[in-house]
């Protein structure tokens, strides 16, 4: 059984530069999520997505921020014109939702951004 | 919307004593979830619990339990005798709409 995969693990780049990072759900969950964590902070929510589609962005998701999971598998997550406020784990988090239950998300290991 | 507070930044304590984490939460729903996750240094989130809020039995597991307060707004969390390896980083999280919200987590720090 494999858990919720993101790669990279980290990724170091230049203010201004253009990153997209991976997560691959575990198999058979239909939702997946994005949340961001700063340093001494509770993950915060981004984006979430039921099969292909992305049901809801929240207010941090700015335009420079996209999200896809065109088959409803895999997803990525680009950031455009990164900037020192950007630096952050990233982490993906999968769930199997059926009739509206929350069953519990089951998170990756993270991508940890450093925007130098 | 949904707050978690956890007021307990840093705990530290010698092995093989019991710590409580303290979670107070608030939100208007009246069906919600409570969930607890730990986070060690390698960074992944490991799901420990989910509570419904209907559901106010506490739960042991092992050496970790749950105490569930409607009339307070907690979900307390105990590890009895505690061990080098439950050091990490502890959340609460109560659902949103089709999220979670955590709290800001509690350090703990368990000293061979």
């Amino acid at each position: 059984d494999t858990g919720v995969s993101q790669n990279p693990r980290h990724k170091i780049t230049k203010r201004g530069q253009n990153v997209t990072f991976r997560c691959d759900p575990i198999s058979e969950h239909n939702r997946l999520y994005w949340y961001r964590q700063t340093l001494g902070q509770g993950p915060e929510f981004l984006t979430y997505f039921q099969n292909e589609a992305q049901l809801e962005k929240s207010r941090l998701l700015s335009d420079r921020f996209s999200a896809e999971r065109p088959k409803g598998s895999f997803s990525t997550l680009e950031i455009q014109r990164t900037e020192q406020g950007d630096s952050a784990m990233y982490l993906c988090a999968s769930s199997l939702t059926v009739a509206g239950a929350n069953q519990p998300q089951h998170f990756g290991d993270g991508t940890r951004l450093s925007i130098l | 919307a949904q707050k978690v507070t956890q007021a307990q930044t840093e705990i530290s304590v010698v092995e093989k004593e019991d710590v409580t984490l303290d979670c107070v939460y608030e939100t208007r729903d009246t069906t919600y979830y409570l969930f607890w996750y730990k986070q060690p240094p390698s960074g992944e989130l490991v799901f420990l619990i989910r509570r419904n809020s209907f559901d106010e039995q506490n739960e042991i597991s092992g050496r970790y339990s749950w105490n569930f307060q409607k009339s307070t707004s907690s979900f307390n969390f105990t590890i009895t005798a505690s061990q080098v390896v439950d050091s990490a980083v502890y959340f609460c999280a109560i659902t949103g709409a089709n999220n979670l919200f955590f709290g800001t987590g509690t350090r703990l720090t368990v000293i061979p």
